[in-house]
Order: structure tokens, then C-alpha cells, then sequence
């Protein structure tokens, strides 16, 4: 079975520019989490999709956004990018809200120049 | 207040020794999900263990094992027998019931574990 996919593994991409990152859950998975992982502060919760709406978000400001697709995945948009989003973006599927299981992905290391 | 706490931000051990990972959690909630998940250097997060509150057992999965005393709302993660491949940072992790989940997983800062020869 395969696990949660990420793409790009690297991005690298100018100041002001937007950024599309995917991710793929584990099939059966419903719940897709994006983290933030930046330099010294550690991972943080940006966005919950369940069931193709977006159920919460974390202390971001708006240019981070994203969608589910109805198969699931999930896209992830940061625009208007700044140096400071320059960070290692993990996505995690479950099987639904609250759930036993959290399966990371592979991530992918944004760099903004 | 920190809700996950990790007080060791690096460790030394020898191989085969057995290594515990200190972990203590804040939450007002009944029903929490504890986890535990190990970073290599290629940044994946790969998923170790996890134990729900209402489990009576402490949790296992081969060489690790959780240590989980809810009175002291502390989730200590076991490793036997350590293996130079353990060398990683390992996270805590809670997931609070009360909101569905609604804002994932919260961690701890991590602790860097290298396993020396």
C-alpha cells in the first residue's frame, strides 16, 4: 500500500512568487493535515482538509491556502512569497477526523529566494 | 503554556543501550491521542507509536514502547537495544479530542538523538 505522497520534493522559487505544493493521501484516507516545519520554530498546523472542505486552519495568514480534490488530495497555495516561507511543508493523512493514525509524507522543502 | 514539553534537546548514547525520550503534555481533555514520530536528516516524519488516555496498556511497536503515566500526564518513549539508525530527532506529539481534531497534531520541540558506536 502506498503511503502519503508528496511533490515536489524541492521548490525553489522567488520572492513575490506563488508556490503549488500536492500532496496524496493514503487511499481510504479522508483527512489531510499541512504542517509547517521552518528553522527554529518547530512544526507548526497551517491547514485540515476533511471530505473536500477546508475544517480549520492554523495561525496563517491568508496568502497560505489550499483545496481537496474529490479523490482526496490535496493542493497547498502560498502566495505573494516571502523569504520567511522558506520551510519544510509536511502533509499527513487519517482516516477521518481524530483519528489513531497520522501518516507523514516525504515533504517538500520550499526554498524562497 | 507549552501543551507538549520535550526537556532533552539532544542526547548521546551508546549503541545497544536502551534510551528513554521524555515527553510531558498539557491538556484539559478527557479523550488525547499521544504520538511519537522519528525525523531522519531526509526530513520524513515517520510514525513510531501511539497510545489513546483511555488505553490501559502502555503501547509497544517492536524495539519501541510508550511509557505512558496519565496522572503525571507524561509519554515517554522507550527505545531497546539502540541501533546507530536510531540517530534522529524524535517529536511528541497530542492530538486533543475536543475539537475533532480540528487542529491536528500539536508537537513538542523535539529531541536530537544520536546513537554512537
Amino acid at each position: 500500500e502506498a503511503g502519503v505522497t508528496q511533490s515536489p520534493t524541492h521548490l525553489i522559487k522567488t520572492r513575490g512568487q506563488q508556490a503549488t505544493l500536492r500532496c496524496s493521501p493514503i487511499s481510504g484516507h479522508t483527512s489531510v493535515y499541512w504542517y509547517q516545519q521552518a528553522l527554529g520554530l518547530g512544526l507548526q498546523f497551517l491547514l485540515w482538509y476533511d471530505e473536500g472542505e477546508e475544517r480549520n486552519r492554523g495561525n496563517f495568514p491568508p496568502r497560505f491556502s489550499g483545496r481537496q480534490f474529490p479523490n482526496y488530495s490535496s493542493e497547498l497555495n502560498v502566495n505573494a512569497l516571502e523569504l520567511e516561507d522558506s520551510a519544510l511543508y509536511l502533509c499527513a493523512s487519517s482516516p477521518g477526523q481524530g483519528g489513531t493514525e497520522a501518516f507523514f509524507g516525504q515533504g517538500t522543502r520550499l526554498t524562497v529566494v | 503554556a507549552q501543551k507538549i514539553t520535550q526537556t532533552q534537546p539532544g542526547m548521546f548514547v551508546q549503541e545497544k543501550e536502551a534510551v528513554t525520550l521524555d515527553c510531558t503534555y498539557d491538556t484539559s481533555d478527557q479523550s488525547y491521542g499521544l504520538f511519537w514520530y522519528k525525523q531522519p536528516s531526509s526530513g520524513e516524519m515517520i510514525f513510531l507509536i501511539y497510545q489513546g488516555s483511555y488505553d490501559e496498556q502502555n503501547a509497544t511497536e517492536g524495539r519501541y514502547s510508550l511509557n505512558f503515566q496519565k496522572a503525571r500526564k507524561s509519554a515517554n518513549l522507550v527505545i531497546s537495544a539502540s541501533q546507530l539508525g536510531d540517530s534522529a530527532m524524535y517529536f511528541c506529539a497530542m492530538r486533543e479530542r475536543s475539537g475533532g481534531g480540528a487542529d491536528g497534531l500539536t508537537f513538542g520541540k523535539g529531541t536530537h538523538l544520536i546513537i554512537q558506536p
